[in-house]
């Protein structure tokens, strides 16, 4: 799997957009983009993923650039319980042969 | 759907104790994942298992460390003897390629091992 590299930490406002940045340089054609999230002392929880075309589902958009380099996840109205750790992962889609290999994420920090 | 159920939540032991946590996945899923994480290595992926068959389990740290799936409803990974550096939150996931596949990981709640 291709690795990735984001920002260790990242604080927003609540009510703001937040926009988080994740590069994957090595990315291959059949890789997809994923983001998971952990709130404190829970198990990661799925945000969204994609492959070429931007997504968006009811907790967030994924923005893929033309060459698929880099992302980013963008949470439209950050509220309090959106302060975790995001973590950006590359791996072939599919169900899981294709295990999850988690990096050190970007811990996010939604202030009042 | 009751999700990933693990037990026991939380277990404080002595270091030479047997450890056992278990793992009950979602109904349907043939994939079953046990992580672990720590504040050093953040999460760990220790072995996988497919249709109840060892997959994968390069990330086992040492033969301490053994997980079984006796049937597709039920997994343990076992620690004998347990030692202070084991300490950690070790978390179950599973997940299907059967049906509409997102290739989502569903997540317990995670084991607090504490190994005094």
């Amino acid at each position: 799997d291709a690795k990735t590299t984001q920002p260790p930490s990242m604080d927003c406002a609540e009510g703001r957009a937040a926009n988080l940045p994740c590069n994957h340089s090595t990315i291959s054609g059949n890789e997809y983009v994923y983001w998971y999230r952990q709130i404190h002392s829970q198990g990661p929880q799925y945000i969204i993923h994609g492959l070429k075309n931007n997504e968006t589902n009811e907790m967030a958009s994924l923005i893929i650039t033309e060459d698929r380099k880099s992302s980013t996840l963008i949470l439209p109205h950050a509220t309090l319980r959106d302060t975790a750790v995001y973590y950006c992962i590359v791996r072939v889609g599919g169900a899981a042969g294709n295990k999850l290999t988690f990096g050190g994420g970007t811990r996010v920090l939604v202030k009042p | 759907d009751a999700g990933v159920i693990q037990s026991p939540r939380h277990e404080v032991t002595e270091m030479g104790q047997e450890v056992t946590l278990r793992c009950k996945p979602i109904s349907g899923h043939d994939y079953l994942f046990w992580y672990r994480q720590t504040m050093m290595r953040g999460l760990e992926l220790l072995i996988y298992f497919n249709n109840n068959v060892p997959i994968d389990d390069s990330g086992m740290p040492e033969d301490r460390f053994s997980a079984k799936m006796p049937n597709a409803s039920f997994s343990t990974l076992k620690i004998q003897p347990s030692e202070p550096r084991d300490s950690a939150v070790y978390f179950c996931a599973s997940s299907t390629d059967r049906g509409e596949n997102t290739g989502e990981l569903f997540f317990g709640e995670g084991s607090r091992l504490t190994v005094l």
